[in-house]
């Protein structure tokens, strides 16, 4: 059974930095593709970034550029962002995704994890 | 930035036929995917590849794709499909992944 556990979670100032983790079970985690999603408070769903299986190319949304690093440890089946200069807009549960297919570009989400809550605020 | 546009609610009543719609310059030449979202649970994948559906899900679910626009319809809607549902695809480079806005499905 493919599970994804987030971790790391919490309050954070704004300014702050955050390294959120993702442990991996289940399935051979350096075939695929991984992303982070989020949602803020009673919003939709963003797609934040992802990373492909051997950690060659990693893409961002716009809004997190230069802020947020995604990145990964085949060996600990893990999956990680790295959060900084964090804002009030950044509050959103963060998601952990699995991609559907073991293809060299990224596809869908096919398996989430259950999220942490990431909350920004003084 | 893309962008993906869906209806911000759609409401039917139990054993209609509930169609959402998702549009985007992009989807001609991109597949579009489905998500239901259920109050504090994670997203679950309903359609991919326009009109795949994964095992598990029931074939009152079906998806289709035309030019600009792609479909999700409820064929016999039922009062446990009531959730937000999302399409979901990337954009003509194929490295952003964007999100529609989210329709609010209500059956009553």
């Amino acid at each position: 059974e493919v599970q994804l556990v987030e971790s790391g979670g919490g309050l954070v100032q704004p300014g702050g930095s955050l390294r959120l983790s993702c442990t991996a079970s289940g399935f051979t985690f350096s075939s695929y593709w991984m992303s982070w999603v989020r949602q803020a408070p009673g919003k939709g769903l963003e797609w934040v970034a992802n990373i492909k299986q051997d950690g060659s190319e990693k893409y961002y949304v716009d809004s997190v550029k230069g802020r947020f690093t995604i990145s990964r440890d085949n060996a600990k089946n893990s999956l990680y962002l790295q959060m900084n200069s964090l804002r009030a807009e950044d509050t959103a549960v963060y998601y952990c995704a699995r991609d559907g297919q073991q293809w060299l570009v990224p596809t869908y989400f096919q398996h989430w994890g259950q999220g942490t809550l990431i909350t920004v605020s003084s | 930035s893309y962008e993906l546009t869906q209806p911000p609610s759609v409401s039917v009543s139990p054993g209609q036929t509930a169609r959402i719609t998702c549009s985007g310059d992009a989807l001609p030449k991109k597949y579009a995917y489905w998500y239901q979202q259920k109050s504090g649970q994670a997203p679950v994948l309903v359609i991919y590849e326009d009109s795949k559906r994964p095992s598990g899900i029931p074939e009152r679910f079906s998806g289709s794709s035309s030019g600009t626009m792609a479909t999700l319809t409820i064929s016999g809607a039922q009062v446990e499909d009531e959730a937000d549902y999302y399409c979901y695809s990337r954009d003509s480079s194929g490295n952003q992944g964007v999100f529609g806005g989210g329709t609010k499905l209500t059956v009553l």
